[in-house]
């Protein structure tokens, strides 16, 4: 069974512009999440999904950020436009029921913003 | 907001030896939870505890569960290299985790 995917696992791009980061959490997996590490700081919760719907995102830094599941199976997170303070790894995890502590992670995407 | 602060922030080791660290938070959780992640790879869950009090196993590793739900900490004994990473404490406060700032392991052959 394949785990939870992300694209790109890296992204450099200039301030001002715009990136896309994209999930693919587990199959079957209704609840997905995303979290954003900067450099040397907490894994701080973004927002999490329930299928199609945003059940929680209150961890969202401000409109910059755009999350969409669309269909309730994929899920990607756009940044427009980008700022300085926006690198990091930005991590996507899913699980198959709410309320769960174990969380499946993907390997991350690192954004930097030059 | 809820902080976890996690000690040390990295630790440089020899194989063989034995490990602690260790999280406080200034708010109460009722689950306590340990990641590790992996040099490129996302974090993956070790121990999960439930209970204050309670103290659990997981092959080579020991955490507990602080009386006051406040504190955890986690043991790894005997290191061996691929311990190497690192491991974040993390509370559950309903539908999302709150993380640790994280504890960087180097093991040395």
């Amino acid at each position: 069974e394949a785990g939870v995917t992300q694209f790109p696992s890296h992204s450099v791009i200039e301030k001002g512009q715009t990136v896309t980061l994209r999930c693919d959490p587990i199959s079957g997996h209704d609840n997905l999440y995303w979290y954003r590490r900067v450099m040397g700081k907490e894994i701080k919760f973004l927002l999490h999904f329930v299928k199609e719907s945003k059940q929680d995102e209150s961890g969202m830094p401000n409109n910059r950020f755009l999350a969409e599941r669309t269909g309730g199976t994929y899920s990607t997170l756009k940044v427009q436009p980008a700022e300085l303070e926006d690198s990091g790894v930005y991590f996507c995890a899913s699980s198959p029921r709410q309320g769960t502590e174990k969380l499946f992670f993907g390997s991350g995407t690192q954004l930097s913003v030059l | 907001g809820q902080q976890l602060n996690q000690s040390p922030q990295s630790m440089f080791i020899q194989e063989g030896e034995d490990v602690s660290m260790n999280c406080t938070s200034s708010s109460i959780f009722n689950t306590w939870l340990w990641y590790k992640q992996d040099p490129g790879e996302g974090p993956v869950l070790l121990i999960a505890l439930y209970k204050a009090g309670e103290l659990t196993s997981n092959g080579r590793l020991t955490a507990q569960f602080g009386i006051t739900r406040k504190d955890s900490f986690l043991n790894i004994s005997a290191s061996i290299p691929s311990d190497v990473g690192i491991y974040f404490c993390a509370g559950q406060y309903t539908d999302k985790l709150i993380f640790g700032t994280g504890t960087r392991l180097q093991v040395f052959p």
